[in-house]
């Protein structure tokens, strides 16, 4: 049971360049989410999907797209990448009970130079 | 609007010792749930305990316990015996799990265990 993957685990990006971030859970959850983290600080949500074909913005969703066409995949698309976009980025997911925690992926270290 | 506040950025702490980790929120909704997550050196976030609001004895997991007041809406982390091995960062989270809900997490405290 691999849980939440992420990949890549480090990236550099160029000013202006774009990429999109993968995130897969293999736990059928429905919920999964996507967070940054400064550093020194805490958790930022992005965007959230409580389904598939059902996504809602979080606290910072500028800069970012998402998309959930499958319960497994929600990857985050970064678009003309700024330094402000330097973060550490976490996946997660849940399922809907109250009582569940959200599972973590590793981690993908992103730097915009 | 729902708001998790820890207001203790940093602690530092003998060996042995127990800890208190601070963490009020704020919400109208009376179902709702707290975690806390330990977040190491090494970057991964950590699951240590859950507490439902509906929940009437305190959650415990080993050395972590939760420290759960509703009327002053406080829950905050106690670590018994405190370990080296429990320097890090610790995050106190709430959610209600509804749709359109969003869970938020305080800012975090960065705990320091001195041998």
């Amino acid at each position: 049971n691999a849980g939440v993957t992420q990949t890549p685990k480090f990236r550099i990006l160029k000013i202006g360049q774009s990429m999109t971030l993968q995130c897969t859970q293999d736990m059928n959850h429905n919920y999964m989410y996507w967070y940054r983290q400064d550093p020194g600080m805490g958790l930022k949500l992005i965007y959230y999907s409580v389904g598939a074909g059902i996504t809602d913005k979080g606290e910072v969703p500028n800069g970012y797209n998402v998309s959930r066409s499958t319960t497994e995949d929600f990857p985050l698309r970064l678009e003309l990448a700024a330094p402000s976009q330097t973060s550490v980025y976490f996946c997660a997911s849940s399922s809907p009970m109250l009582t569940d925690t959200q599972y973590f992926g590793p981690g993908t270290r992103l730097t915009v130079l | 609007a729902q708001k998790i506040t820890q207001t203790q950025p940093g602690m530092f702490v003998q060996e042995k010792e127990a800890v208190t980790l601070d963490c009020t929120y704020d919400t109208s909704d009376p179902s709702y749930g707290l975690f806390w997550y330990k977040q190491p050196s090494s970057g991964e976030m950590i699951f240590l305990i859950y507490q439902g609001s509906y929940d009437q004895q305190n959650a415990t997991e080993g050395r972590y316990s939760l420290n759960f007041q509703k009327a002053r809406k406080s829950a905050n982390l106690v670590i018994s015996a405190s370990q080296l091995g429990d320097s890090a960062m610790y995050f106190c989270a709430m959610t209600l799990r509804k749709r359109d809900d969003k869970i938020i997490f305080g800012k975090g405290t960065r705990l320091h265990i001195l041998p």
